[in-house]
């Protein structure tokens, strides 16, 4: 079972931040927090991932509370091309990557 | 090459067809995976590969038969299949079986059975 709990869905504005939630109050210290992205019937696309700090890349930027129990990834300027279903998998060593059901972004024009 | 291939795209059979899949990666990655997608549901966890080496079986029927016949390629042979097995079937590859390398995803390939 996935040990992540995210919205459903959401809408962003287009050219505005896009920030997306997940909850993971079971994670372990040694496990890492991922996000991957899905658009529609392609393969899932790396975003980011973290264990403790908050991590920036060319795509996104991941920030995670102190106690580590949820955290946000931030779309700085979504465009249309970012509609997609965002994945948020909590994993560690020797265990698998589990989906859950994701949250569904409608980046609107 | 930080691509991992699926062929082929799109794929129709019918329940007493024998066909394969195929995925292939160059990275050098010693873990290979398929996952099982229905339409809008999250992918599912079919098998893992690691060092050529089945170490997962997620309870697959046997109509599924993987096969690893090196470190860059994977197999999924199909044989009898229902017409609920129609989905997208991906194929996944990373460093190693740990957490820290992430996943890389092929494209997929859209399987219909009739």
């Amino acid at each position: 079972d996935a040990k992540t709990t995210q919205p459903p869905s959401m809408d962003c504005a287009e050219g505005r931040a896009a920030n997306l939630p997940c909850n993971h109050s079971t994670i372990s210290g040694n496990e890492y927090v991922y996000w991957y992205r899905q658009i529609h019937s392609q393969g899932p696309q790396y975003i980011i991932h973290g264990l403790k700090n908050n991590e920036t890349n060319e795509m996104a930027s991941l920030i995670i509370t102190e106690d580590r129990k949820s955290s946000t990834l931030i779309l700085p300027h979504a465009t249309l091309r970012d509609t997609a279903v965002y994945y948020c998998i909590v994993i560690g060593y020797g265990q698998n990557f589990v989906f859950g059901p994701g949250t569904r972004l409608s980046v609107l024009p | 090459d930080t691509e991992v291939t699926q062929t082929p795209k799109h794929l129709v059979m019918g329940m007493t067809n024998k066909k394969s899949l195929k995925c292939e990666q160059h990275m050098g990655h010693r873990a290979m995976y398929w996952y099982k997608q229905k339409a809008k549901k999250p992918p599912e966890l079919m098998f893992v590969y690691s060092y050529e080496k089945l170490s997962i079986n997620e309870s697959v029927p046997s109509r599924f038969s993987p096969e690893c016949p090196n470190s860059s390629l994977l197999n999924l042979h199909l044989h009898a299949l229902q017409p609920e097995d129609s989905a997208l079937y991906l194929c996944a590859s990373s460093q190693d079986n740990g957490p820290q390398e992430g996943l890389f995803f092929g494209s997929g390939t859209q399987l219909s059975v009739l």
